[in-house]
């Protein structure tokens, strides 16, 4: 079975600085996909960034990159130039590469405060 | 293009009663999965549907609890009867299908308090 560690329930950091969030998990799996999913306030959970595990270059999206260290089994989400609108939950998950009929494996989650 | 739908949105009962989740898919999505967050705890998978058919409910915690699609579209939950520890934010979720890996669209969640 997969287990996904978040160790920082809370993040508070100011508008415009550069946050990370960090994420391991444990698998004897070799494929696979790992994703960070944020849930603001009240609203649905979207998915941030995706990386899959065969590709050594991290994954980037806009502000939004990834610190993949497959040996170390670390996945951390870097957000630069924090906006309010980062204000939310964010989940590390995994999945096997088959899919796998039970979906993600989550994290416990990050609560990320962006203040002004 | 509507998003994944719960209903309701929050839901506060007595020990003992009854409550139904509902969840409306995308159109097309033949995958929907239930998952349920206690608070403090990680997201749990608890059921897939792939259209009417249960491909898994391997995360259903005991038989307090019932899932159903019918024909293959919206879904229900049904927690009978309730327990304190039922108390959570239960997400839907629908893909397309399982290529799209990671595509997995969830609903605001229903939160259910338990009293």
């Amino acid at each position: 079975a997969q287990t996904v560690t978040q160790s920082q329930p809370e993040m508070s950091v100011q508008e415009a600085e550069t946050v990370t969030l960090s994420c391991t998990y444990d698998t004897s799996e070799s494929n696979y996909y790992l994703f960070w999913y944020k849930q603001p306030p009240s609203r649905q959970m979207i998915l941030v960034i995706r990386q899959e595990a065969y590709k050594q270059q991290n994954a980037t999206e806009n502000r939004f990159s990834v610190n993949f260290q497959k040996a170390a089994k670390s996945f951390s989400l870097k957000i630069s130039d924090s906006q309010l609108g980062d204000t939310a939950m964010y989940f590390c998950a995994f999945m096997t590469a088959g899919g796998g009929a039970d979906g993600l494996t989550f994290g416990k989650g990050t609560h990320l405060i962006i203040q002004p | 293009e509507a998003g994944v739908t719960q209903f309701p949105s929050h839901s506060v009962i007595e020990k003992g009663q009854t409550v139904t989740l509902r969840c409306d898919p995308i159109s097309g999505h033949d995958n929907l999965y239930w998952y349920r967050r206690v608070m403090g705890k990680e997201i749990k998978f608890l059921l897939h549907f792939v259209k009417e058919s249960k491909q898994d409910e391997s995360g259903m915690p005991n038989n307090r609890f019932l899932a159903e699609r019918t024909g293959g579209t919206y879904s229900t939950l049904k927690v009978q009867p309730a327990e304190l520890e039922d108390s959570g934010v239960y997400f839907c979720a629908s893909s397309q299908d399982l290529v799209r890996v990671g595509e997995l669209f969830f609903g605001e969640g229903s939160r259910l308090t338990v009293l």
